[in-house]
C-alpha cells in the first residue's frame, strides 16, 4: 500500500459499533465541506457532503455534523463494518472560490 | 464506465528530466484539479481549472505547469523535475456549480512520481 498513511492519528473500533472521525477546518469563508474515504492503494472517494446553511446531513450509514461556530466538522459512521477500514479526510471549499483545502486524515480500523 | 483515469500510474525518473502525467476523465466536467499527497501533509492543491483554457494556482504550484486544451484532458507537467516532488499525484474532476465552487470532486487512481 501507499505511505501516505504515515503518521496519521488512528481510530480503533470494534466491528458494529458506531464511529466519530472529527475534522477541525481552517476558513470560517468556507461555505461547502466534504467528507472523503481513501482505501490503501486508491484515490480519495467521495462518502458525503454539507453545505453552511445546514448543521446535520445524513446518508447511508453515515451523517456529517457541522459547528460552524467552532469550525468542526464530524462523520458518524454506524454499525462500522471492516470494509470502512480507510483513511478518511475532511476537505472545505472557500465561497466563491475553487479552491480546496484537505485535512490531514484520520486512519480508522475496525476490529473484528 | 465514469472514471478519471491518470498515466502513468508509477514513475521513476531523475532530476531535471522533463516528465508529464496525464488525466482524463469521461464525465464532461468543467472543473478539474491537480493534487499531491506527502505524509503527515494531506492532500495539497497544485493546478486547478474551472473549464477549457481557464486555470489558477492552488496552494504548490512551485515546479509544476498545467494545460487545458480540451475538457476531457489535464495534464501535469514537471518541466524540470528535482527530488522534493516526489510524491503521490492525484487528479479529480468535478461539475462546476456555476456560482463560483464546485461539486464533489471524483479522484484518480494516483500516480507515484519518484525524482532522484
Amino acid at each position: 500500500g501507499e505511505s501516505v498513511g504515515l503518521h496519521l492519528p488512528t481510530l480503533s473500533v470494534q466491528e458494529g459499533d458506531n464511529s466519530i472521525i472529527n475534522c477541525a477546518y481552517s476558513n470560517s469563508a468556507s461555505d461547502y465541506f466534504i467528507w472523503y474515504k481513501q482505501e490503501s492503494g486508491k484515490g480519495p472517494q467521495f462518502i458525503i457532503d454539507i453545505r453552511s446553511n445546514m448543521d446535520k446531513r445524513q446518508g447511508q450509514r453515515v451523517t456529517v455534523l457541522l459547528n460552524k461556530t467552532v469550525k468542526h466538522l464530524s462523520l458518524q459512521i454506524a454499525a462500522t463494518q471492516p470494509g470502512d477500514s480507510a483513511v478518511y479526510f475532511c476537505a472545505e471549499n472557500l465561497s466563491g472560490t475553487y479552491k480546496y483545502i484537505f485535512g490531514t486524515g484520520t486512519r480508522l480500523k475496525v476490529l473484528a | 464506465e465514469a472514471q478519471v483515469t491518470q498515466n502513468p500510474r508509477y514513475l521513476i525518473t531523475v532530476t531535471g528530466k522533463k516528465l508529464t502525467v496525464t488525466c482524463s476523465q469521461n464525465m464532461n466536467h468543467e472543473y478539474m484539479s491537480w493534487y499531491r499527497q506527502d505524509p503527515g501533509l494531506g492532500l495539497r492543491q497544485i493546478y486547478y481549472s474551472m473549464n477549457v483554457e481557464v486555470t489558477d494556482k492552488g496552494d504548490v504550484p512551485e515546479g509544476y505547469k498545467v494545460s487545458r486544451k480540451e475538457k476531457r484532458n489535464f495534464p501535469l507537467i514537471l518541466e524540470s523535475p528535482s527530488p522534493n516532488q516526489t510524491s503521490l499525484y492525484f487528479c479529480a474532476s468535478s461539475l462546476s456549480t456555476g456560482t463560483g465552487s464546485v461539486d464533489e470532486q471524483y479522484f484518480g487512481p494516483g500516480t507515484r512520481l519518484t525524482v532522484t
